[in-house]
């Protein structure tokens, strides 16, 4: 597609459930980038891809956080057991290439941990 | 640690007038910088980049200017419309190839018609 698809656009869950976040980048952009917004304006690199593969993933926290990139499915972000801190905006981007160009974002999944 | 810092939350700016948005970095290893800008409920849009070889880039009614020995780049927009009134974020990138972006906290910018 022409724009980063970024599903649902809000997500409700109890404490303690599983939140899943999906993310269809840029057809032709072999990286993918997540992104979490906690505070209104700060923004936390959790992990990148190319295609498939996992390219930096210091970001995320390990124990609970997981995502995966697979061949013909959208990109996912996957949350275990979610606590109250996990509340924030999650933005998924893609780009052409590794270096040096501009990526370009969806318009975040909104979680919500009750 | 904030590694990419715009010290201004918030400025206002008579339509027609010039918008200067600064941001401050402190890893001397970035070396691509990027300002997005952002309305409500919205993700960042793209505006502008500049690479660490040049020390200005222009595109329409924006240009940004990198002072590297100070650590120091500035969006300028000029004129201002109603429309520009938005968060701006500031971001860079390291030479390390991973590509991931360092954010600023953003400043939100008024354009007052």
């Amino acid at each position: 597609g022409e724009e980063v698809a970024q599903t649902p656009k809000h997500l409700v869950r109890g404490e303690g459930q599983k939140a899943k976040l999906y993310c269809a980048p840029i057809k032709g952009h072999s990286y993918v980038f997540w992104y979490q917004q906690v505070l209104k304006n700060e923004f936390k690199f959790l992990i990148s891809f190319q295609n498939e593969n996992v390219f930096d993933e210091t970001g995320m926290p390990k124990e609970r956080f997981s995502a995966k990139c697979l061949p013909n499915s959208p990109c996912s972000l996957e949350i275990q057991a979610t606590k109250l801190e996990d509340s924030a905006v999650y933005f998924c981007a893609s780009s052409q290439s590794q270096v040096n160009t501009e990526a370009f974002f969806g318009q975040g999944t909104r979680l919500t941990v009750v | 640690d904030q590694q990419v810092k715009q010290n201004s939350p918030s400025l206002s700016v008579q339509e027609g007038r010039i918008s200067i948005l600064n941001c401050d970095y402190t890893n001397s290893m970035f070396d691509y910088f990027l300002w997005y800008k952002k309305y409500p409920a919205e993700g960042p849009t793209f505006l502008i980049s500049i690479s660490s070889i040049k020390d200005k880039n222009e595109d329409g009614r924006f240009t940004v200017f990198l002072n590297k020995s100070a650590k120091h780049l500035s969006l300028h927009i000029v004129p201002s419309q109603p429309g520009d009134s938005a968060v701006y974020f500031c971001a860079a990138s390291d030479q390390t190839g991973a590509n991931n972006l360092f954010f600023g906290t953003g400043t939100r910018l008024t354009v007052i018609p």
